[in-house]
């Protein structure tokens, strides 16, 4: 597809039980975003994937979080038992790195329960 | 590490006034500026960006945003916002490392 793509849309979990997101960036883009969105507030950072470089995880909350990318292609944010803080909007972005505009998907809303 | 400053976290404004929202950046070297916005129920995307040349850029819908380099600044503007304007609005730097850093946000509410 032309844009950043995100599976799913909306997720509902129950609270303890592990979740993977799942973004599909522009294709060609070497970097790679994750942010998460609580309602009413701004985006928090969550890690930076570029090229084969070490990913950025400076801004994963606790160890429950984790993601992986293959590659420049698809990236999976897992977060393992989750909690009721976890609850957001996540969203993936990507770019050419060198320019830094950033595509962005629907996100995922997550919900848990 | 690069970090962005939003000033305004909401901004409530009637149509037809002027609208300037601030943001500031710590960096010392090269960066790229941008401004995103996010309409209600909508995903962000780019509302202007500056990579170098004229200080004062537009972007869609008669929004400009000026970059005033010796007060790190990229200050968000419109003459006359409009009822549809209501968004959320993010400022953004990205820097020679390749990574993009936003600031918190800034809501505006446009009312009718």
């Amino acid at each position: 597809g032309a844009g950043v793509s995100q599976s799913p849309s909306n997720k509902v979990t129950e609270k303890g039980k592990d979740v993977e997101l799942r973004c599909d960036p522009i294709s060609g883009h070497t970097a790679l975003y994750w942010y998460r969105q609580r309602l009413g507030q701004g985006l928090e950072f969550l890690i930076y994937f570029q090229g084969n470089s070490a990913p950025d995880k400076s801004g994963l909350p606790s160890d429950r979080f984790s993601a992986e990318r293959t590659g420049e292609s698809v990236s999976t944010l897992t977060i393992q038992r989750t909690q009721q803080e976890d609850s957001a909007v996540y969203l993936c972005a990507s770019s050419l790195a060198r320019l830094g505009e950033a595509f962005f998907g629907q996100g995922t809303r997550l919900t848990v329960v | 590490a690069q970090s962005v400053s939003q000033h305004n976290h909401h901004v409530i404004l009637s149509e037809a006034a002027s609208l300037e929202l601030g943001c500031n950046y710590s960096y010392g070297g090269t960066v790229n500026l941008f401004w995103y916005v996010q309409y209600p129920g909508q995903h962000l995307q780019l509302l202007l960006k500056y990579f170098s040349g004229d200080p004062l850029v537009k972007g869609i819908k008669g929004f400009e945003a000026e970059f005033i380099k010796s007060k790190f600044s990229f200050n968000l503007r419109k003459p006359s916002v409009q009822w549809s304007d209501t968004a959320e609005y993010f400022c953004a730097v990205n820097t020679n490392a390749g990574k993009s850093t936003f600031g918190d946000g800034t809501t505006l509410t446009v009312k009718p």
